[in-house]
């Protein structure tokens, strides 16, 4: 099975902070997702990348960017930590649409 | 704007009774898939539906996609305490291949 894996299940970080999030899957699929999942809200995409070095934003990037050096590692980078993105953090993994998603546990990401 | 709107948002029921759950949109899509997320970690697939009017089964779960392809249900026979979690339902973002939009997702609480 594929497997997704979050550096980090809690993070807790200050207002200001540079946060990073990993995400590495050990499979060889070319589609990876950020999310942020807030109650009432749902799952709302961030970025998503299709290929190594390539980016695109997702319905909220700000505030946020990527990184994909490698093809396994997929990372999502909060410039400026502010309190609005306190949230639970998910990242995904796909071969294809109609594969569906392979996502990670998750990082429930406090700032304060 | 495409939208997935699922109902009820909560549903709390007593261990061996039915239920259905319900995702309903506006928009066509070419494939719908549901997830379930157990509290604390990620949504993991479990059926995608490709065909209008389509029922697919896991065990006692049946999942029936719309004949028009803009609706689908999630039906649980004799519900038990493991069927606990959020289930969401997701379909393709016709403006990017492979990206989901997600539903805001049915809490169901199963009780011994």
């Amino acid at each position: 099975d594929v497997k997704v894996t979050q550096s980090s299940r809690y993070l807790v970080k200050r207002t200001g902070e540079k946060v990073f999030l990993e995400c590495v899957q050990d499979m060889d699929h070319e589609n990876m997702f950020w999310y942020r999942q807030d109650p009432g809200l749902g799952l709302r995409l961030i970025y998503f990348s299709y290929d190594v070095k390539m980016k695109e934003k997702g319905d909220i990037p700000e505030g946020y960017s990527v990184s994909r050096e490698k093809k396994e590692r997929f990372s999502l980078i909060l410039e400026s930590a502010s309190t609005n993105q306190t949230s639970m953090y998910l990242c995904a993994n796909s071969k294809g649409f109609d594969y569906g998603y392979t996502f990670g546990s998750g990082t429930r990401l406090t700032v304060v | 704007t495409q939208l997935l709107e699922q109902s009820p948002q909560f549903l709390s029921i007593q261990e061996g009774e039915n239920l259905t759950v319900y995702c309903n949109s506006s928009s066509v899509f070419s494939s719908l898939q549901w997830y379930r997320q157990e509290p604390g970690e990620g949504p993991v697939l479990l059926v995608t539906v490709v065909t209008g009017g389509e029922v697919k089964k896991l065990k006692r779960l049946t999942f029936q996609f719309g004949d028009a392809r803009k609706d689908s249900s999630l039906h649980i026979t004799a519900a038990q305490p493991g069927d606990t979690g959020l289930y969401l339902c997701a379909g393709e973002n016709g403006g990017s291949q492979g990206n989901l939009i997600f539903g805001k997702g049915t809490k169901l609480s199963v009780k011994p």
